[in-house]
């Protein structure tokens, strides 16, 4: 299988600035996705996105997928923002995996 | 409609008990997964089903005993668990196995006594 790196682990933000998180794997993968996981656990799909860039008002995210990473960047952040960012491919073996997650914080 | 639902969202249990965790999505997907989260770790995958049938186990211990009644279902059968054991399970499905969007239950949070 394939290695999903994320960074960075963690990340406090003030709220209405700007972050980009970012989502390295080892190998190709043919699609990638990212998702919020609340604080309740509940993983909330964000974007599914091969290749090429997507927006979804506050929040867009780039995969470029023959340097092997993708960005997501959320804009004029919201105390509801916050959680974990996980990025996930599939790989070899049926499987999807997860990068280790980006923990969000914003502060009011 | 995009949506996989997993009861019970809480469960507490001791050690002699036996539960279920069901899990229920109608979207077609093909594949159903469970996954065990532990606090901000990534979901690690359980199990995975592919047409009804049982296609990867990850080495799970037999206290954890998955079964897919229908396309649509999905249940976790649990007995003689340990206090470790306690943890958010997660189900998910996709178009297929290890392909597709994937999408996830809010999930149920287990305790174990």
């Amino acid at each position: 299988g394939i290695q999903v790196e994320q960074s960075p682990p963690d990340l406090i933000l003030q709220e209405g600035a700007n972050s980009t998180l970012r989502c390295n794997f080892s190998d190709s993968v043919n699609n990638l996705q990212w998702f919020h996981q609340n604080p309740w656990g509940q993983l909330i799909n964000l974007f599914y996105i091969p290749s090429g860039t997507k927006q979804n008002g506050r929040l867009s995210a780039t995969t470029v997928a023959t340097e092997r990473y993708s960005l997501l960047y959320i804009s004029s952040s919201q105390t509801t923002d916050s959680g974990v960012y996980f990025c996930a491919a599939p790989s070899t073996g049926n499987q999807f995996y997860f990068g280790t997650g980006t923990s969000l914080t914003v502060i009011p | 409609d995009t949506e996989v639902t997993q009861t019970p969202k809480h469960l507490v249990m001791g050690m002699t008990n036996k539960k279920s965790l069901k899990c229920e999505q109608h979207m077609g997907h093909r594949a159903m997964y469970w996954y065990k989260q532990k606090a901000k770790k990534p979901p690690e995958l359980m199990f995975v089903y592919s047409y009804e049938k049982l296609s990867i186990n990850e080495s799970v211990p037999s206290r954890f005993s998955p079964e897919c009644p229908n396309s649509s279902l999905l249940n976790l059968h649990l007995h003689a668990l340990q206090p470790e054991d306690s943890a958010l399970y997660l189900c998910a499905s996709s178009q297929v196995e290890g392909a597709g969007e994937l999408f996830f239950g809010e999930g149920s949070r287990l305790t174990v006594l």
